[in-house]
């Protein structure tokens, strides 16, 4: 089976960087993905990391270590607009992606 | 122009009986898959599909039948709904099985009364 954990709930300030950390333990791991989701919406991919390091798109970065089961999603220059859920998936050689809890990220002005 | 379209966007209905969502991309890609969310925002894998072939079935009650009729499709029967399959479902597609990004669908908030 998969475990993955993500924390339930994040508080920043408009103007600030958070960092969300994603740990899993799976076999077979193909890749991890990160997904916005608004209250009422559908998911929306983010980024995604196959490799260990650092993948960066604008105010958005995702790690990734392989060898410690870990990423995190950096959040730069926080806005109102980034307040949601923020979703880590890890994708097996199967093909199945397998969604963490969420972490809901309310930015305050 | 809608990538990837549900409907209905809501369903209520009564314990027993039987209903289906459909889901639509027009993507042009390879696998579908559907998700169920429920009231605690977890977001579940159901069933993947790719180029109308099921890949991916998870533990779900033989209640939930998926069907493709081709690869832009891939619908979603439910038999005899019980109380607990209120939630909201996702339909998702990806250019192919492995390492794409998911499109999901505007979800399908089904509620059993």
């Amino acid at each position: 089976g998969q475990n993955i954990d993500q924390p339930t709930e994040m508080t920043a300030t408009e103007g600030a960087i958070v960092q969300i950390n994603c740990t899993y333990q799976t076999s077979g791991f193909n890749g991890l993905f990160w997904y916005q989701q608004h209250a009422g919406e559908a998911p929306t991919f983010l980024s995604y990391n196959v490799l260990d390091g650092l993948e960066e798109k604008g105010r958005f970065s995702s790690f990734l270590s392989r060898s410690k089961g870990y990423s995190y999603l950096l959040l730069k220059e926080l806005q109102m607009k980034d307040s949601a859920s923020y979703l880590c998936a890890v994708e097996t050689n199967a093909g199945k992606s397998t969604f963490g809890d969420g972490t809901t990220l309310t930015v305050k002005p | 122009d809608t990538a990837v379209s549900q409907t209905p966007k809501y369903l209520v209905t009564q314990m027993g009986n039987d209903k289906s969502i459909k889901c639509e991309q027009n993507l042009g890609h390879d696998t579908m898959y559907w998700y169920k969310q429920d009231s605690k925002k977890f977001l579940k894998i159901m069933f993947s599909y790719n180029n109308k072939e099921l890949i991916i079935n998870e533990t779900v009650p033989n209640r939930f039948s998926p069907k493709s009729p081709d690869k832009a499709h891939l619908n979603l029967h439910i038999n005899s709904l019980e109380l607990g399959d209120s939630a909201v479902y996702f339909c998702a597609s990806s250019q192919d099985y492995e390492l794409n990004e998911q499109f999901f669908g505007p979800g399908t908030r089904l509620t059993v009364l």
